[in-house]
């Protein structure tokens, strides 16, 4: 299985900082790469897909980059409702795998 | 509205069996190949398996964990989606999601659009 490996686990951040979170594969996953934002007791959100792509109706404010194994996700300018835990996740082979979360709180 | 609602979750002793199910609507469901993903307890999300479209095969694929414990099925007519849990353990404890899932060759696979998930408690 291809194991996702988020970094850092958590990170506390202010509202208005720019924000990246970095998810490295196992292998190489070419491009097939998405990011989920998850709020407490809510279900997950697709933010990015296949890297780079933004999911509609997602502010612009979010970014992704990278291929191979090593992947980014950027915020550029966080906002309160930001605050939350990221999950990347490979589709390049079954099992789809997700990483374990980057968990975002307030400084 | 573009919806998935999932139901049958509950408690169940170790051993047991579990049906859960997730309306589709707002979207044309026979077109779509779904998913299953779960969640447990403070923990991370995992995969649990995937159907495709009858015109694809409508064929299934699972997580280790869950084979042969596990069916996903489908009832286009009802615009309908199940989960057979079959055998279960603590283990499988979880909020189970029902997703959508995209699949194509440019952008790879991933689940566009969630339930809100139903809870499994497997517990003596």
């Amino acid at each position: 299985d291809i194991q996702m490996t988020h970094s850092p686990s958590s990170l506390s951040a202010s509202v208005g900082d720019r924000v990246t979170i970095t998810c490295r594969a196992s292998q190489s996953i070419t491009n097939y790469l998405n990011w989920y934002q998850q709020k407490p007791g809510k279900a997950p959100k697709l933010l990015i897909y296949a890297a780079s792509n933004l999911q509609s109706g997602v502010p612009s404010r979010f970014s992704g980059s990278g291929s191979g194994t090593d992947f980014t996700l950027t915020i550029s300018s966080l906002q309160p409702e930001d605050f939350a835990t990221y999950y990347c996740q490979q589709s390049y082979s079954t099992p789809y795998t997700f990483g374990q979360g980057t968990k975002l709180e307030i400084k | 509205e573009v919806q998935l609602v999932e139901s049958g979750g509950g408690l169940i002793k170790p051993g047991g069996s579990l049906r859960l199910s997730c309306a589709a609507s707002g979207f044309t469901f026979s077109n779509a190949w779904m998913s299953w993903v779960r969640q447990a307890p403070g923990k991370g999300l995992e995969w649990v398996g995937r159907i495709k479209r009858k015109s694809d095969g409508g064929t299934t694929d699972y997580a280790a964990p869950v084979k042969g414990r596990f069916t996903i099925s489908r009832d286009d007519s009802k615009n309908t989606l199940y989960l057979q849990m079959n055998s279960l353990n603590t283990e499988d404890t979880a909020i189970y999601y029902c997703t959508t899932f995209y699949s194509s060759n440019w952008y790879g696979s991933y689940f566009d659009l969630w339930g809100r998930g139903t809870l499994v408690t497997v517990s003596s």
